[in-house]
């Protein structure tokens, strides 16, 4: 299975608050679990990303939780910021040998933070 | 340029009509993707260059569509007998390796199919 479920579909957070973001997968291939932030108009831009032999990362406000077990992944931004409204986006990986990565996105959440 | 420029990035056809989108990807970067995004849904993968190789079209949904890189820099992405399914944002990626993590994204094409 390549898809990677994605949730909740869209999420409003008031500033100085805790907005978590939460994925799962399938393919025990997957080797590498980013993060994307696109504003509308704009491209996806990579946020942060994580590997699983580690359950957590931090970069700043934003932290990614990683649950290889149940194959779950989470994104956490505390403090959130108006300026942190945007859509979210996970992606899985998986390395192909001759190819390189080969990713798949979940469909995205939409945050919005409240001033 | 600093990053992926794609042009247009507005485009409306005809149902029927063909278009050509174009990519530039950050120069020297090996790696280069085309994705396409519904509205309200993440990336779609469709296709994959190494340099001038097509190394993955899979993800290309019908033979109307057609990639190229045939320098192994400036891509275009064609669409022949445009259909009204095909509006989408069209977006392309490049990265610096042929194996690495981090896809840069173009702004996208917004393409419309009245």
């Amino acid at each position: 299975q390549q898809q990677v479920k994605q949730s909740p579909q869209s999420l409003i957070v008031q500033k100085g608050g805790i907005s978590i973001i939460n994925c799962a997968y399938e393919n025990t291939a997957f080797d590498y679990f980013p993060w994307y932030q696109q504003f509308p108009g704009k491209g996806p831009a990579l946020l942060i990303a994580i590997r699983p032999d580690v359950s957590e990362k931090k970069e700043g406000r934003f932290t990614i939780s990683f649950n290889k077990s149940a194959k779950q992944f989470s994104l956490h931004i505390m403090d959130s910021q108006p300026g942190d409204s945007a859509t979210y986006f996970c992606a899985a990986s998986e390395n192909i040998r001759g190819y390189g990565q080969n990713f798949v996105f979940g469909p995205g959440t939409r945050l919005s933070v409240l001033p | 340029g600093a990053g992926v420029s794609q042009s247009p990035r507005y485009k409306v056809a005809k149902r029927g009509q063909d278009v050509a989108l174009r990519c530039d990807p950050i120069s020297g970067h090996v790696s280069l993707f085309w994705y396409q995004q519904a509205l309200g849904q993440g990336p779609e993968f469709l296709t994959y260059f190494q340099n001038e190789a097509q190394l993955d079209k899979s993800g290309l949904p019908s033979d109307r569509f057609f990639a190229e890189r045939p320098e192994g820099s400036v891509s275009t992405l064609k669409i022949q007998r445009t259909q009204q399914e095909d509006s989408a944002v069209y977006l392309c990626a490049s990265s610096p390796r042929t194996r690495t993590d981090t896809q840069y994204f173009g702004p996208g094409t917004r393409l419309t199919v009245l």
